[in-house]
């Protein structure tokens, strides 16, 4: 596709239930990551994946909370027993890979998101 | 710990001024510093990326500066327009991207 896509664009679950996000990056690019944005935290970091390693997993808040990348493409963000503070919106963002096996630094381009609300 | 800070946090101005967002952060070892813009309820749209050896960057009305040593960026729209009326995030690189709270712009008719 011609952007980053993520599914469902909103999900509304009850406390204590298991979600998953989608995230299909643009065309070519090995680098992914994940972001969420929430009224009191801003824009945080969660992880990141080159390929399907994930070499920085520092942002992810709790052992509820995986992800994983198959295929070099698709990836999947689950969060288990949901609690209502991980309502938020979770952003997806793909770039190209880095030179020579480096991290990759180049231009982020981001997803429209998925709203989660966790009654 | 890097910290990226933006002011304002909000601003007004009437159509047609010329006006400067002002991003800073504490650790000068960035890759690059990244503008966004953010419309309500959607993703972030990319505006235009700094490399840490650059100084500038021009996209149209836009015009980014970076000052690493100094920790500073600074976003430039001229001649300001009701459609430019968002919220602009600054983010720097330093393997993953740390942003700023943002400043929500919006610009009267």
């Amino acid at each position: 596709g011609a952007g980053v896509s993520q599914s469902p664009s909103n999900k509304v679950t009850e406390k204590g239930k298991d979600v998953e996000l989608r995230c299909d990056p643009i065309s070519g690019h090995t680098a992914l990551y994940w972001y969420r944005q929430s009224l009191g935290q801003g824009l945080e970091f969660l992880i990141y994946f080159q390929g399907n390693s994930a070499p920085d997993k520092s942002g992810l808040p709790s052992d509820r909370f995986s992800a994983e990348r198959t295929g070099g493409s698709v990836s999947t963000l689950t969060i288990q027993r949901t609690q209502q503070e991980d309502s938020a919106v979770y952003l997806c963002a793909s770039s190209l890979a880095g030179t020579s096996g480096r991290p990759s630094y180049n231009e982020q381009f981001f997803g429209p998101g998925t709203r989660l609300t966790v009654l | 710990k890097q910290e990226v800070t933006q002011i304002p946090a909000a601003l007004s101005v009437p159509e047609g001024e010329n006006l400067v967002l002002n991003c800073s952060f504490t650790d000068s070892a960035i890759y690059n510093l990244q503008w966004f813009r953010q419309d309500p309820g959607k993703g972030l749209t990319s505006l235009l990326l700094i490399q840490s050896s650059q100084r500038e960057q021009t996209s149209g009305r836009l015009n980014a500066s970076l000052d690493k040593s100094s920790g500073r960026s600074t976003l430039y729209i001229a001649a300001s327009q009701p459609g430019d009326s968002a919220t602009y995030l600054c983010a720097v690189h330093t393997g993953k991207l740390i942003f700023g709270q943002g400043t929500t712009l919006q610009v009267k008719p």
